[in-house]
């Protein structure tokens, strides 16, 4: 049963142009992340966000910025993508911010052109 | 700092085979340990968790992983395999204190042959 949504399932862009992807989360959980995952697989802590307040910001290019309006959404906005950010963006959520059991989404994949 | 690492990048076996899909850790304090399963196309499922007590833990679908302080190792494992197992497994580690934020391994993708 999904509870992390994601969207878009997929984007194509071009180089230097913003996209934004959108993530809700239904359980109430009070922590949420974005992850970046490369065509090997590997994941990538990007962003966390606990109640709304920003708790972890790893060494991603500024491009980068997430948004949050509340709890249950985090948002990603790229401005002006590279072809190295083409990738799977996968969202998740945990109750607090130390919890091993994260819920993911299905995960938004970006193609750069 | 805490990390993983999955040697088999791919492991092949038949339905009804048993399988290990191996994990170490480097860390010198205590540590969380767990393995997600993500199926083609979709997101990471969490199966199961150690962080102290009986170290053989139980986790869906008939998966259960052993946690070895002298290996460093919690390997996951799982009696017979059917088809849907197909997927890349990742375990995944986190300090229980300073950085809390989960470490992945590379990931092991495991296809099940009929």
């Amino acid at each position: 049963e999904t509870a992390v949504f994601q969207t878009p399932n997929y984007h194509v862009t071009q180089v230097g142009n913003e996209v934004s992807f959108n993530c809700k989360q239904t359980l109430g959980h009070d922590t949420m992340y974005w992850y970046k995952q490369d065509s090997k697989k590997l994941l990538k802590i990007m962003f966390s966000y606990n109640n709304k307040q920003l708790i972890v910001n790893e060494t991603v290019p500024r491009r980068f910025s997430p948004q949050s309006s509340d709890k249950a959404h985090l948002n990603l906005r790229i401005k002006s993508v590279e072809p190295e950010d083409s990738a799977v963006y996968l969202c998740a959520s945990s109750p607090t911010y130390n919890q091993d059991t994260q819920y993911f989404g299905p995960g938004t994949r970006l193609l750069v052109l | 700092t805490q990390t993983v690492s999955q040697s088999d990048a791919h492991v092949t076996v038949f339905e009804g085979d048993s399988v290990e899909l191996r994990c170490n850790y480097s860390y010198g304090g205590s540590i969380y340990l767990s393995w997600y399963i993500q199926h083609h196309g979709h997101g990471l499922q969490f199966l199961l968790k150690y962080y102290s007590g009986n170290p053989v833990v139980q986790g869906v679908n008939g998966f259960e992983a052993e946690f070895s302080k002298s290996d460093s190792s919690f390997h996951l494992r799982k009696a017979s395999v059917h088809w849907s197992d197909s997927a890349v497994y990742f375990c995944a580690v986190r300090a229980s204190s300073g950085s809390w934020q989960l470490i992945f391994g590379s990931g092991t993708q495991l296809t099940v042959m009929p």
